[in-house]
């Protein structure tokens, strides 16, 4: 089954302590991206990858970092979590990004950082 | 800078009736359009997407969807809202450099019994 996968998909950290969020595509897409998801502000990007080891900020980059290494892996480092990052968390996946392809998204991790 | 608006942020209607979720994007020229649903707890799933040609595209679970371009709107619409239909809907354009999908905040629909 084509899928987009998360993990973990709920966590509950302490501020500073680093954190990875992993995410893995099976449908070989060679574009991945990560969004935040925040009451009353809809879904913001974090970041994106055009391709293995091409990666760029989104709109709301500050606190996160990614890789990708492999195509189908796409992990989220949060190296210093603060509590301005409890949030739910998607990963998305698609075809080289023309505009034109759907962006298949995961389930979702929800964050907490207390 | 471009921006996706969804006026409604909380929609209720009867089981049975209509519905038409508002969408509306600002952006120079025409962008790519897309219409994503997500239920409780779950993930985002395409409802539909406009690229080019007629205006009125239709998708899944019987959703449809008209452009205009003198409006700049890309409303959402269901002759008949079933229970199962509650959800929140989100409203967003692809300018197709980076992938960057824009959301609008979304719109929250209950469905009455």
């Amino acid at each position: 089954e084509a899928q987009v996968t998360q993990n973990p998909r709920y966590l509950i950290t302490v501020t500073g302590k680093k954190l990875t969020v992993t995410c893995s595509q099976n449908m070989n897409h060679e574009y991945m991206s990560w969004y935040r998801q925040d009451p009353g502000l809809g879904l913001r990007q974090i970041y994106y990858s055009m391709n293995v080891e091409v990666t760029d900020k989104g709109d709301v980059p500050e606190g996160y970092k990614v890789s990708r290494k492999e195509k189908r892996n796409f992990p989220l480092i949060l190296e210093s979590p603060s509590p301005n990052q409890t949030s739910l968390y998607f990963c998305a996946s698609s075809l080289p990004p023309h505009g034109r392809d759907e962006q298949f998204f995961g389930p979702g991790t929800r964050l907490t950082v207390l | 800078a471009q921006s996706v608006t969804q006026p409604d942020i909380h929609i209720t209607v009867s089981e049975g009736a209509s519905l038409e979720l508002r969408c509306n994007y600002s952006y120079g020229a025409t962008p790519y359009l897309f219409w994503y649903v997500q239920s409780p707890g779950q993930g985002l799933q395409l409802l539909l997407k406009y690229f080019s040609g007629d205006t009125l595209v239709q998708g899944i679970k019987g959703f449809e969807a008209e452009f205009k371009r003198s409006q700049s709107s890309f409303n959402l619409r269901k002759p008949s809202v079933h229970w199962s239909d509650a959800a929140e809907y989100f409203c967003a354009v692809d300018l197709g450099s980076q992938g960057n999908l824009i959301f609008g905040k979304g719109t929250k629909l209950s469905v009455k019994p």
